[in-house]
């Protein structure tokens, strides 16, 4: 199947800093990608949908100046935790699928990140 | 909106036994239902995809159904193996979206050896 990368796959950082996750699509092109987030022993929670080349759309409750995504290119995704907190510390995830005509819609999942604030 | 519940929270059974989770959704209009593996600090990994005109699937020793109806899903697992452990979550698309996926909170399998 398809991979989905994401690089770091653990990132420790102090209250304050920004941080930046990348998801990275190997072998196809993904117009369209996902990031969730998952805190220990909760199920994932969809954070945002990015679309490439155009503005993420956040789910509610989500701050969009908080958490920047950028979908430059149809392979790369980008969230940047700003001025982290130790409550931002979870296990964030990123999904992508092609959904240009004739695609197959198979929506693909990354690794994680384990993001842990200090 | 749509709330996905699973039951049991947690589950231990000895090596050999077959087994049952189970998944409920709130919204029955869905388009289809996923079943994942996830592995601790790890990410996820499908399982079975049943389409809404669907009634099963099946991969090897796993065989999930759905019953759009009632809002419901179970994954069976047959002859389990320590292997086997890990978290079983269902996820089913919201949100006016295919795509855009609600997950339980998992099942927390452990097959003792």
């Amino acid at each position: 199947g398809a991979v989905v990368s994401q690089h770091p796959s653990r990132v420790i950082c102090k209250s304050g800093t920004s941080v930046k996750i990348e998801c990275r699509s190997l072998d196809f092109q993904a117009t369209t990608m996902f990031w969730y987030r998952q805190f220990p022993k909760q199920s994932l929670m969809l954070m945002a949908t990015s679309n490439e080349g155009s503005k993420a759309t956040y789910e509610q409750g989500v701050e969009k100046d908080k958490f920047l995504i950028n979908h430059a290119s149809l392979t790369l995704s980008t969230l940047t935790v700003t001025s982290a907190h130790p409550e931002d510390s979870s296990f964030y995830i990123c999904s992508a699928l092609n959904l240009m005509r004739g695609a197959t819609d198979t929506q693909y999942f990354g690794p994680g990140t384990r993001l842990t604030v200090l | 909106k749509q709330e996905v519940t699973q039951i049991p929270a947690a589950l231990s059974v000895p090596e050999g036994e077959n087994l049952v989770l189970n998944c409920s959704f709130t919204d029955s209009a869905i388009y289809n239902l996923q079943w994942f593996r996830q592995d601790p600090g790890k990410g996820l990994t499908s399982l079975l995809l049943i389409q809404s005109s669907q009634r099963e699937q099946t991969s090897g020793r796993l065989n999930a159904s759905l019953d759009k109806s009632s809002g419901r899903s179970t994954l069976y697992i047959a002859a389990s193996q320590p292997g086997d452990s890990a978290t079983y979550l269902c996820a089913v698309p919201s949100g006016g979206s295919n795509y855009k996926l609600t997950f339980g909170k998992g099942t927390l399998l452990t097959v003792n050896p």
